[in-house]
């Protein structure tokens, strides 16, 4: 069965404190994998897509890197305007669908 | 932007009445998507649509209906609505761009069952 576990559920960071966010996954063959920021009362915004084990992607604080079997949301001197939701979904090579996993709730402290 | 509006924003109905909602997209998009979110549960695919009148189901359909007669709408039919099913609904696209599919999310509709 496919399944998307993220973790921590929450986390807390001061400002300009690094970490990374957690997505491992189980899925028959993987066609992508995929991250996302959501804010409060909004949609999901499209943030990285990741193909291939070894595969890495950045954009300003964020930069995401994928395993076989996992994949992390590394988070670089992080600014309060980082806090969100961050939501991690794979679409299985067999298929059009995509699976998400519950999300991180990520706050920044000043 | 993709181009993905959905209507209406906000509805409370009362159970057992049916309720229709709609995703509009104005960039041709062949494949269209209803997730719902709840919490603890994540986002969760009702159905999806490959094309017109092309339409599948997905892990949470039973009490779901949809219809794509045109490409650029997708309508989500609770043919009558539980107190369950009380949740925020997103559409969504995916696309092809530069050889890796990206899905962009509509701004969502919540919507109370009472």
């Amino acid at each position: 069965e496919d399944q998307v576990t993220q973790s921590p559920e929450a986390l807390r960071l001061q400002e300009g404190e690094s970490s990374s966010l957690n997505c491992s996954y189980t899925v028959s063959g993987l066609r992508g994998l995929f991250w996302y920021r959501q804010d409060p009362g909004k949609g999901p915004d499209f943030l990285f897509t990741l193909y291939s084990a070894g595969e890495e992607k950045e954009k300003e604080r964020l930069k995401a890197t994928l395993t076989k079997k996992e994949s992390f949301l590394h988070i670089t001197a992080p600014k309060p305007e980082d806090s969100a939701t961050y939501l991690c979904a794979v679409q299985p090579n067999t298929g059009n669908q995509f699976y998400f996993g519950t999300g991180t709730s990520l706050t920044v402290i000043p | 932007d993709a181009g993905i509006t959905q209507s209406p924003r906000h509805k409370v109905t009362e159970t057992g009445t049916p309720v229709t909602l709609r995703c509009h997209q104005t960039e041709n998009h062949r494949y269209m998507y209803w997730y719902r979110q709840d919490p603890g549960h994540g986002l969760r695919l009702i159905h999806y649509s490959y094309g017109v009148k092309d339409t599948d189901k997905g892990e949470v359909s039973d009490g779901y209906s949809v219809s794509r007669s045109k490409t650029e709408d997708f309508l989500l039919t609770l043919e009558s609505a539980t107190s369950s099913q009380t949740s925020v609904y997103f559409c969504a696209i995916s696309e092809l761009a530069g050889g890796h599919y990206e899905q962009y999310f509509g701004p969502g509709t919540r919507l109370t069952v009472t």
